[in-house]
């Protein structure tokens, strides 16, 4: 079985601090790890994936995520959060029962920006 | 390119009745999924297609239904409505159902209002 915990279910800080969005991740087998993000109203966005060619996965809008299996961790971070990073966020594993890659996803990590 | 496009974005219904929602893929992508986000909470899988049959079928009764038809549209129903099933139905698509584990994306999501 794989299952995803994100830490907090709210994280604020101020435009230009550092963002840190936490996921930790069971799985029985190596994972395939992904963070979305969603914005009010619309669908997931894919930020950046891990396919365990590297454990630092560069991601759209200047996030990047680091893997690390001894701590069953990916957390997702950015130097200087913007406005527009305010945002509903998602942790994903997946692994293929059977042969198709599912998802699970975690519960959200809200982004506060305050100016 | 048009990305995924899902009809109707809102929907009002009561308890009881039956309500069939359209999603229509990236082109060339084959696969097709179906997501059940209830507000506050991540996605949760309901059904994968890849050509036409069903590749995965997640935690949900007998109500709910899928099918993808030969141009990779995709149609979920869902009978005798409950309360619960108030929520965001988010339809993904992606190249190969997952075989080599290709993000998904996302469309923007139908909002379904159970009175």
């Amino acid at each position: 079985a794989q299952s995803v915990t994100q830490l907090g279910s709210h994280v604020s800080v101020s435009e230009g601090a550092l963002v840190l969005l936490r996921c930790n991740y069971s799985s029985s087998v190596p994972p395939y790890l992904f963070w979305y993000v969603q914005y009010p109203n619309q669908g997931l966005q894919l930020l950046l994936k891990y396919t365990s060619a590297a454990t630092l996965v560069k991601g759209i809008n200047g996030f990047e995520a680091e893997f690390k299996k001894s701590e069953t961790s990916f957390h997702l971070t950015k130097p200087s959060a913007h406005m527009s990073d305010a945002a509903e966020y998602f942790c994903a594993v997946s692994h293929s029962p059977g042969g198709s890659y599912i998802p699970t996803f975690g519960r959200g990590t809200s982004l506060i920006v305050h100016p | 390119d048009a990305g995924v496009t899902q009809s109707p974005t809102h929907l009002i219904k009561t308890r009881g009745q039956h309500v069939t929602l359209r999603c229509s893929p990236i082109s060339g992508h084959k696969s097709v999924s179906w997501y059940q986000q209830v507000l506050g909470q991540g996605p949760q899988f309901i059904f994968q297609y890849y050509e036409k049959e069903e590749r995965g079928r997640g935690n949900f009764p007998d109500r709910f239904s899928a099918r993808q038809f030969p141009n990779y549209s995709s149609e979920l129903n869902v009978n005798a409505l409950l309360l619960g099933d108030s929520a965001l139905y988010l339809c993904a698509s992606s190249l190969d159902g997952g075989y080599s584990n290709q993000p998904q994306h996302f469309g923007d999501g139908t909002r379904l209002s159970i009175l």
